[in-house]
């Protein structure tokens, strides 16, 4: 089984500021892990994803993520917030051998001139 | 380069209607899928295609029959329509193994 809790349905942050959208997963197996970013009115898009490797995972705009396996956690990171990030957010989870990619519920980021 | 193309973009239903959305991908994809989003629920999986000619239930199939007509086309179809079925529907296709989906622009359906 595999599952997704994203925490915080809405965040606001100041633009320039610290960005971070929490995500933590559930996988019997090793995971694959994935942020999409979601304009309005417009499908899904890919941010980053971590396969294997490097723990650190650098994306599209300025976005990071970090795989933290003891943690079971693959937070969103972005140092300074651009007022075109204001978008939502979603974190998703696949386990090894699994065909079904698993969407958390979301986040939308607001970014506060 | 139009990777997943999804029809119609909207479309209104009275309760009992029936209708099918169509999907195609141009990228050689074997694998296709069909999302529904609601707020606050995020995405859930209808129903999904490893390959051509197989289908896999997902979280939510219910009032749901798909087709996988070839490799490129997989289509998803509301036989009686009811209103518990309004949402965005969002098709999507990935290459095996990579996990990557890239989606279409997504069908917004409003059942009366």
């Amino acid at each position: 089984a595999q599952s997704v809790t994203q925490l915080g349905s809405h965040v606001s942050v100041s633009e320039g500021a610290l960005v971070l959208l929490r995500c933590n997963y559930s996988s019997s197996v090793p995971p694959y892990l994935f942020w999409y970013v979601q304009y309005p009115n417009q499908g899904l898009q890919l941010l980053l994803k971590y396969t294997t490797g490097a723990t650190l995972v650098k994306g599209i705009n300025g976005f990071e993520a970090e795989f933290k396996k003891s943690e079971t956690s693959f937070h969103l990171t972005k140092p300074s917030a651009h007022m075109s990030d204001a978008a939502e957010y979603f974190c998703a989870v696949r386990s090894r051998g699994n065909e079904k990619l698993t969407f958390g519920t979301g986040t939308r980021l607001t970014i506060i001139p | 380069n139009a990777g997943v193309t999804q029809t119609p973009k909207f479309q209104v239903l009275k309760t009992g209607q029936s209708m099918t959305l169509q999907c195609a991908q141009d990228m050689n994809h074997n694998s296709m899928y069909w999302y529904r989003q609601d707020p606050g629920m995020g995405l859930r999986l209808i129903y999904y295609s490893a390959s051509e000619g197989t289908t896999d239930k997902g979280e939510v199939p219910n009032g749901y029959n798909v087709s996988r007509l070839n490799k490129r086309e997989f289509s998803l179809r509301l036989e009686s329509a009811a209103p518990s079925q309004t949402s965005v529907y969002f098709c999507a296709s990935t290459r095996a193994n990579t996990g990557e989906l890239f989606f279409g622009e997504g069908s917004r359906l409003t059942v009366l």
